[in-house]
Formats: structure tokens, sequence, C-alpha cells
């Protein structure tokens, strides 16, 4: 596509409940990335995919967060078990590997999850 | 791991006048790259300018330039004849195999 889709674009949920958001890199983008973003704060690093590497998940918060990617297409990043702290935008975004340096990353325009 | 500080939560400013933001990094490394990206209330986040470490010239892109200070590791951002659609966050981020972001600048312009 010609941008960065991610959905939903809003998305509230009880306590408990598990999640699943869903982010379409650009076509032919090999490297995909997950961000939080708390109100007012910065974006917070979660996990990156490149191409058929093994993902870097460094920043996922806790063992309540997981990201999957098929092949150089679509992620979701799942959170179960939701907890109000969780309430944040999540920021997708993705390159190529070759251009990232020079064009930084295309983001989406994130899903705002509320956790009530 | 790489750090990137913006000191600065909140700024403003005066349309058609000049701000300046800061941003401070911890980094070892010798090459990397160099972002400032603005995110309007759409949060849509939008590449300002960019900076190559192994580059001494300072990066200029119309009324935005930043001032590269690699041994003090710092790296702010001018941005020149302030307009209202200036307004909006502003992150610095630090860049070698992914993006690490600041906590970012609340930037208002004033009519």
């Amino acid at each position: 596509g010609a941008g960065v889709s991610q959905s939903p674009s809003n998305k509230v949920t009880e306590k408990g409940k598990d999640v699943e958001l869903r982010c379409d890199p650009i076509s032919g983008h090999t490297a995909l990335y997950w961000y939080r973003q708390r109100l007012g704060q910065g974006l917070e690093f979660l996990i990156y995919f490149q191409g058929n590497s093994a993902p870097d998940k460094s920043g996922l918060p806790s063992d309540r967060f997981s990201a999957e990617r098929t092949g150089e297409s679509v992620s979701t990043l799942t959170i179960q078990r939701t907890q109000q702290e969780d309430s944040a935008v999540y920021l997708c975004a993705s390159s190529s590997s070759r251009d990232a340096k020079i064009y930084g990353y295309t983001f989406g325009s994130g899903t705002r999850l509320t956790v009530v | 791991a790489q750090t990137v500080t913006q000191s600065q939560p909140e700024m403003s400013v005066q349309e058609a006048e000049t701000v300046t933001l800061s941003c401070t990094y911890d980094t070892s490394e010798n090459n990397y790259y160099l972002f400032w990206y603005k995110q309007p209330p759409s949060r849509q986040m939008i590449l300002v300018i960019r900076q190559e470490a192994y580059k001494q010239q300072n990066a200029t892109e119309n009324r935005f330039s930043v001032n590269f200070q690699k041994a003090a590791k710092s790296f702010s951002l001018k941005i020149s004849d302030s307009q209202l659609g200036d307004t909006a966050m502003y992150f610095c981020a630090f860049m070698k195999h992914d993006m690490r972001f600041g906590a970012g600048t609340r930037l208002t312009v004033k009519p």
C-alpha cells in the first residue's frame, strides 16, 4: 500500500481481556517496528522484525505482550490480560533495510488502546 | 544501549521567531544517524530532518536546521520563521540498528 496501515484506530477494552493490534507495512519493506507511546510521552521501543531473522523482542515489557509477523507482510501485536497501564497509542513503522538510514521510518497513525 | 534525552518538555515561540529544541544522546558508537520527527495532534510521525554522524556539515531543510556537535553528543533543532503549523510534539531519535527516541518536546507557536 501507499503507507503503513494500522487497525483498529481506536480500541476500548475491559481489563483482563486480550487484544490484537494489526499493522500492514509498506509493500517491500523488510523491517517492521512496534512502539508504545503513553499519553504525553515519547516512543518506547517494543519489538523489531527484520526479514526472516529472529525478532528483537528486547523492548516487550512483560510476557503478556507478544508479536508475530508473517514473512514481510502483516504483523499483529497481542496483549493478553490487559491492564490499565497498557493504555497508550501503539505505533507501527516500517522501512527498507537500505533506505532506513536515508529516509528514516514510515509510521502508521497508531492504535489508541484504552483499558477500562 | 543508547539513550536520547530531550530536556525541554514544553516550549513556546511567537510566530515568525526562531526557536531551538535541544537533544543529547549517549552512545559508544562512531557511525550512526540522528533524526528529528514532528508529531502533530493527528499522531502521524513526520520526518523533519536527518544527520549522518560521519558528516560534519549540519543538515538543513528549508526553515529547519540542526546544530550537530559529535564530541558533545548534542543534536539540536532550530526552527526559523516559526509558523502556526509547526505546533506539535518534536522527537529526537538515534539510529544505529534501530531507532530510539527521546521523550519529546511539545512546541506551541503563538500568533
